[in-house]
Order: C-alpha cells, then structure tokens, then sequence
C-alpha cells in the first residue's frame, strides 16, 4: 500500500496569512493526487485534483503543486471558513489511501 | 442538482450485519464511478470499497470477504452490505460519486454520512 504522510499534523495561522501543507507518499505516484477541506461535522470536499488542477468552484486562494513523491497545498490568504482539516489522496493505486490530516487552528 | 442520501446507520452488536443505502438524484450511479469512504470518531478518513460503471468491484483488505458493493440502477441506489461487524467498523460512512464519469479516483460528491456504531 502507498503510505501518505503530510506535515504539519496541525498549525496555527491568523487571517490572511499564507499557508502551506506538505503530502509525501511512500512511493511514486505521479501526479495523481487530491486535496481536500473538511470543515468539523460535515463531509469531505474536493479543493485540487491531479496535483494541481483547482476543482471548479474553488476559490482561487487554493493551489496545489508536486508529481512524484513530494506535493504541496497553499492557502494564499487563509479566510475564516479555511479553519478545517485538510486531508490529501493518492489515486494511483489501490487501495486508495489518504494522509492522516492536517488541523488548521485559528493563531 | 446531485446529491447523495445514505441511510441504513444505527447501533449493531459485534458479529451483526448492516446494510446502508445511498439514494442518488441528478446522474445514473450506472454511469459513474460510485465509492464508499469511512471515518471512525476523530480520526481520518479510509477508503473502503468501489464500483465501476462497468461493474468492476474492489475493496480494502480490512473489509475484503465482509462488506460487499452492490447497486440498484432501477432504484439509481448504491448499497454497502456488511456483515461479521467488529469494533473497529464504528464509524461515519460516506457515499461518494467520481468527478469523472470513467474513474478518476477524485470524489467530488459526498453524502451526509451514515453513523455506524458496533458495540454490544
């Protein structure tokens, strides 16, 4: 199974600041990779996908970046409804797997 | 407008089956790349099993041989059948739909979520 392990597990940040989450998986997969925000209590939603393409809808704060092993999500300018969890995803392979999360607290 | 429905959550003892639903309206579960994503209380999320348009089934090892994918294209209805429940299974289970028709592995789509609870 391809392992995803993003870093940090959690952060702190104030409106406005720039944010960066870091996904790296166990072995090459390409540029097949998802982010994703979930807000406390609510389901999973779908912010990049294909490493960089931003999902239509999304705010263009949000940009992914990476191929290989090694990706990035950023946050440009972080508003109040960016406070969430962010979870990435490989689909190069089954299983599926996702990274153990990254908690955005509000500094 | 999409949207995805699950039903079928509830309190199961250990050892006890379950079957959840997950109503579709706006696209054809037969014409898409339909999932089933779990997240036990305050943890992450666990991919867990899909189907293809085509009919092409796969599951996580940690359900293989217990849960069982099925869906009803008259009803447009996606179905987790799961049997021999343990602990471990406690948790909020999500439908998903593909971005893309084909596959993709991107779910754009969510349900509410279902509750599961497995305790005696």
């Amino acid at each position: 199974d391809i392992q995803m392990t993003q870093s940090p597990s959690s952060l702190s940040a104030s409106v406005g600041d720039r944010v960066t989450i870091t996904c790296r998986a166990s072995q090459g997969i390409s540029s097949a990779l998802a982010w994703y925000r979930q807000k406390p209590g609510k389901a999973p939603e779908l912010l990049i996908y294909d490493a960089s393409n931003l999902q239509s809808g999304v705010p263009s704060r949000f940009s992914g970046s990476g191929s290989g092993t090694d990706f990035t999500l950023t946050i440009s300018s972080v508003q109040p409804e960016d406070f969430a969890t962010y979870y990435c995803q490989q689909a190069h392979s089954f299983p599926i797997t996702f990274g153990q999360g990254t908690r955005l607290d509000i500094k | 407008e999409v949207q995805l429905v699950e039903s079928g959550g509830g309190l199961i003892q250990p050892g006890g089956s379950l079957t959840l639903s997950c109503a579709a309206s706006g696209f054809s579960v037969s014409n898409n790349c339909m999932t089933w994503v779990r997240q036990a209380p305050g943890k992450g999320l666990e991919w867990i099993s899909v189907i293809y348009s085509g009919g092409l089934i796969n599951y996580a090892d940690s359900v293989k041989g217990r849960f069982s994918i099925s869906r009803d294209d008259s009803k447009n209805t996606l179905y987790l059948q799961m049997n021999s429940l343990r602990a471990e299974d406690t948790a909020v289970y999500y439908c998903t739909r593909d971005l893309f028709t084909g596959s993709s592995g991107w779910y754009v789509y969510w349900g509410q979520g279902a509750l599961v609870t497995v305790s005696s």
